[in-house]
């Protein structure tokens, strides 16, 4: 059974810094890995997506990496800034049971001024 | 529409009624999913539609939760005899097979 868990659950952080944030997962027959960002009282907005197939994927100041063989993957965002402040999700999708997006249950991530 | 709709945006009902809750998934999207997500906690995997294909099911947490999507488009998940337990945000997702796109949530309180 697939699980999903992301460290640390939550972070502070200063304006400016670069951060990296943990995904790692139990089984590595992966179908892709998605990043998602949830502010509060609304729903989830894709960030970044990984096919099984690659390595890593950036948008901007976020680059996403994947290391399938030691079910693990890294979000990093550069010079973090204030509206950056939301809770970062991470998901898989496992070959056999594309219908199951599994979730971790994220860390939440505070950006000071 | 431009992305995931979903209604009501919020709920709330007494214990042991039924509520339905909508999805417009965004135009053209073939799978559709149902999650929910309690406070505080992660998200938890109710259903999920794939064209025509028979649902997985394997997410609903008691017999009292049921699914349908009509024409491949619409979906509606459906709580009987709702309990206090039920109370959290019903969340809504589409894809065409990539990025997956969610909806901004049902809110639903049983008092």
């Amino acid at each position: 059974k697939q699980e999903v868990t992301q460290i640390p659950a939550a972070l502070s952080v200063p304006e400016g810094e670069n951060l990296v944030l943990n995904c790692s997962f139990t089984d590595s027959a992966i179908y892709n890995l998605q990043w998602f960002r949830q502010d509060p009282g609304k729903g989830l907005t894709s960030l970044l997506l990984i096919q099984s197939s690659q390595r890593e994927q950036t948008s901007g100041r976020l680059n996403a990496s994947l290391d399938k063989s030691s079910g693990r993957s890294t979000l990093y965002i550069a010079a973090s800034q204030p509206g950056d402040s939301a809770t970062y999700l991470c998901a898989v999708i496992s070959w056999g049971s594309q219908g199951n997006l599994i979730f971790g249950k994220g860390t939440k991530l505070s950006v000071k001024p | 529409g431009a992305g995931v709709s979903q209604s009501p945006s919020n709920k709330v009902t007494e214990k042991g009624k039924d509520v339905e809750l909508r999805c417009d998934p965004i135009s053209g999207h073939t799978a559709l999913y149902w999650y929910r997500q309690s406070l505080g906690q992660g998200l938890e995997f109710l259903i999920y539609f794939q064209g025509n294909s028979a649902p997985d099911k394997s997410g609903l947490p008691s017999d009292r939760f049921s699914a349908e999507r009509t024409g491949g488009s619409v979906s509606t998940l459906t709580i009987q005899r709702t309990q206090q337990e039920d109370s959290a945000v019903y969340l809504c997702a589409s894809t065409n097979r990539n990025t997956i796109y969610f909806g901004e949530g049902s809110w639903l309180t049983v008092v």
